[in-house]
C-alpha cells in the first residue's frame, strides 16, 4: 500500500523558469493539500484540493503560483518564473475524507526540495 | 485565527536524559486536533501522535509520552532515555473544524552520544 508520492524529489530551476511539482495522494485518497517549508521554517498551508476542485488556496501567493488536482492523475503545483525566495521544501498530503471531520489524517509524502538558483 | 507556539527553537541533551519539547496552541474553535511530527535529518515527516480537544488523557508510547492540558492550552511531548536517532526536528500542529494544519516552527532536538 504506496504512501503519497512526490516527484520529482530535488528540483533545481534557473531564475525565471518553471517548476512543476507532482503529487499522488494514496490509494483511496480524494484530498490533498499543499505545505511550503522554507528554511528553518514549520510548514505553512498552501492549497487545498479535491479532484477536479480547488476548496481553499488562502495560503498560496497571489501570482505565480496554482494548483489543480485532475480527475486523472496526479495532482500538480505549478510554480512560473520562479525566483530565489521560492525555495524551499513543498510538502504535499492526502487525506481520505475531511469537512467537518477534522480527524481526518493527513498522510505526508517525502517532500520536494526546489532550488532556485 | 489559529496558532501554535514551540518556544524552544533548538535543544541538546545528552543520551540517556529525558527531554520535554513544549507546546502551545491557540484555537477558538471547541473541537480540534493536535499532532506530533518529526522531521529527521532525511527531510521526510513522520506522524507521532494525533489527539483529540475531548481526550485529555495522557498517551504513552515506548519511550514517548504526551501530557495535554486544556486549561493551559498546552500539548507538551516527552522523551525518555533519548537516543541519538531522536535527533531531529519536532513539530507540533493544530486543525479545528474546517481548517488545514497550522505548525509551530518546530523544535531542533539533538542527542549527543
Amino acid at each position: 500500500n504506496a504512501g503519497v508520492m512526490q516527484n520529482p524529489r530535488h528540483l533545481v530551476r534557473r531564475r525565471g523558469q518553471e517548476a512543476r511539482l507532482r503529487c499522488s495522494p494514496m490509494k483511496g485518497h480524494s484530498h490533498v493539500y499543499w505545505y511550503r517549508q522554507l528554511p528553518e521554517e514549520g510548514l505553512k498551508f498552501m492549497v487545498y484540493l479535491q479532484k477536479e476542485n480547488i476548496i481553499d488556496e488562502s495560503g498560496m501567493p497571489k501570482e505565480r503560483f496554482s494548483a489543480e488536482f485532475p480527475k486523472e492523475g496526479p495532482s500538480i503545483l505549478r510554480i512560473q518564473q520562479v525566483v530565489r525566495g521560492d525555495s524551499a521544501a513543498y510538502f504535499c498530503a492526502s487525506s481520505r475524507n475531511t469537512g467537518t471531520a477534522s480527524s481526518d489524517e493527513q498522510y505526508f509524502g517525502p517532500g520536494t526540495r526546489l532550488t532556485v538558483t | 485565527a489559529q496558532k501554535v507556539t514551540q518556544a524552544q527553537t533548538e535543544i541538546s541533551v545528552v543520551e540517556k536524559e529525558d527531554v520535554t519539547l513544549d507546546c502551545v496552541y491557540e484555537t477558538r474553535d471547541t473541537t480540534y486536533y493536535l499532532f506530533w511530527y518529526k522531521q529527521p535529518p532525511s527531510g521526510e515527516l513522520v506522524f507521532l501522535i494525533r489527539r483529540n480537544s475531548f481526550d485529555e488523557q495522557n498517551e504513552i508510547s515506548g519511550r514517548y509520552s504526551w501530557n495535554f492540558q486544556k486549561s493551559t492550552s498546552s500539548f507538551n511531548f516527552t522523551i525518555t532515555a533519548s537516543q541519538v536517532v531522536d535527533s531531529a526536528v519536532y513539530f507540533c500542529a493544530l486543525r479545528g473544524g474546517n481548517t488545514p494544519l497550522v505548525f509551530g516552527k518546530g523544535t531542533r532536538l539533538s542527542v549527543i552520544a
